[in-house]
């Protein structure tokens, strides 16, 4: 069965520092994987996907991850936080055999202080 | 990009009635669409895939006669929870994939709150 796992509920980071949100899945075959941000009382906005070809995935608002294959991982980057990208943020892997269902992991929250 | 809306964003309803929430895909179709809920800084919970022309799949442990979901027509399913109860209060997102399975566009959300 699929699965993504994000370790940490909360991450706290100082603006101008770089932030880590971590995740790590487990599929069968190759997956699909991708990073969501939510802000309060709102739905899911897409930053960036993975779905095959360079293991460095550029998105939205400044945002990078790293596909590691050999890890298991997926990592979320972002080189510079702003105090704006505070939100809950979530990995999630798609079943591409189940009509591209989201398994999501479950959250975490980034706290960035000025 | 394609958009998928939802409607109401937010209702409140008293414990026993029924409440329909509505999810449309505005400029694509969707013979697949999804319902999740979430509770405050929680996960998304898948609860069922709507599919249109047939019944919905519901994941382990959703009571398919509460959650009532009807696929109508190639952009719009709707989610009718049954007789509510003060737990059913949640936010219900929706979603619908893009042709290739390689995205998915998410509605945004309605707040239900039973009372």
């Amino acid at each position: 069965a699929q699965s993504v796992a994000q370790p940490e509920d909360q991450v706290n980071v100082a603006e101008g520092n770089p932030l880590t949100v971590k995740c790590t899945y487990s599929v069968s075959g190759n997956p699909y994987l991708f990073w969501y941000v939510q802000y309060p009382n709102r739905g899911l906005q897409f930053l960036l996907k993975y779905i095959t070809g360079d293991n460095l995935v550029k998105g939205s608002y400044g945002f990078e991850a790293e596909f590691n294959k050999s890890q298991t991982s997926f990592h979320l980057k972002k080189p510079s936080a702003l105090v704006s990208d505070s939100a809950l943020y979530f990995c999630a892997v798609s079943d591409r055999n189940q009509g591209g269902k989201l398994i999501f992991g479950q959250g975490t929250e980034l706290s960035v202080k000025p | 990009g394609a958009v998928v809306s939802q409607h109401p964003s937010w209702v409140i309803c008293k414990s026993g009635t029924s409440v329909k929430i509505e999810c449309r895909s505005l400029d694509f179709q969707a013979t697949t669409m999804f319902w999740y809920r979430q509770f405050p800084k929680q996960s998304l919970m898948l609860m069922a895939t709507s599919n249109e022309g047939s019944k919905a799949t519901y994941e382990q442990g959703v009571e398919k006669d509460k959650f009532l979901i009807n696929h109508a027509s190639l952009t719009l399913s709707t989610l009718t929870v049954t007789s509510a109860h003060p737990e059913d209060s949640s936010f219900y997102i929706c979603s619908a994939p893009g042709p290739s399975y390689e995205e998915q566009y998410f509605g945004p959300g309605t707040r239900l709150t039973v009372t």
